[in-house]
């Protein structure tokens, strides 16, 4: 089945660090792919988005790009902050089937010191 | 323009209980599923609607979770009866039928 799998966390970084976390999917079709955040006490917010190949997707600093030769949507930021202490999720969306809705990752809890 | 609405924000019940939990989407949006997202793993889908119709109801435990969308705007989500195992945060999304997704706050719902 389709499936997305995440770098376990909890990635912990002093403010300013270089941030990756690494995302591969397992898809039956051609899927759309996302980051999602989650910051404590809210909802999902989708923060960036990947639709096709070598797409490179972006928002608030962040990026991922789709590489469908290797199955992976790395998320990517150049200087993290407190703020950005959240956990993030990886996600795939498949047009060309019936159940057209988003499967997760596991999630990656992002600790950020000052 | 306002979120998707999900009431309440908690709730603790005994096990054996039932609880119901309400959905309330973003105007317009035709399709809203429920997810279920125990601690430390990711959301994972339960129900997906198609204005009031049902598109994906494959891992919904059916013998103790209902669902229904009535007049293809809200939605509830019932259990009964609750067990330990379903302590979790129940999390509601919409969408234009497109890939995105809008999700609520989530209920955390705690059984104990």
């Amino acid at each position: 089945g389709d499936s997305v799998t995440q770098m376990e966390g909890p990635v912990t970084l002093s403010e300013e660090a270089f941030l990756t976390i690494n995302c591969t999917y397992t898809a039956t079709g051609y899927p759309s792919l996302f980051w999602y955040v989650q910051y404590p006490g809210e909802g999902l917010q989708l923060l960036l988005k990947a639709t096709k190949a070598d797409d490179k997707g972006s928002n608030k600093g962040f990026e991922a790009t789709y590489r469908k030769e290797t199955t992976s949507f790395h998320l990517e930021k150049g200087s993290v902050q407190v703020s950005d202490s959240a956990v993030y999720f990886c996600a795939l969306y498949l047009w060309d089937t019936g159940r057209r809705a988003l499967t997760f990752g596991s999630g990656t809890r992002l600790q950020v010191q000052p | 323009e306002a979120g998707v609405a999900q009431s309440p924000r908690y709730k603790i019940i005994e096990k054996r209980q039932s609880v119901a939990f309400w959905c309330n989407p973003i105007s317009g949006h035709a399709t809203l599923y429920w997810y279920q997202q125990i601690l430390g793993q990711g959301p994972k889908l339960l129900i997906q609607f198609q204005n009031n119709g049902v598109v994906d109801d494959s891992q919904l435990p059916k013998d103790r979770f209902s669902a229904e969308r009535l007049k293809g705007v809200d939605s509830t989500l019932k259990i009964q009866p609750a067990k330990l195992e379903d302590s979790a945060v129940y999390l509601c999304a919409s969408s234009l039928g497109t890939d995105e997704a809008f999700f609520g706050q989530g209920t955390r719902l705690t059984v104990v």
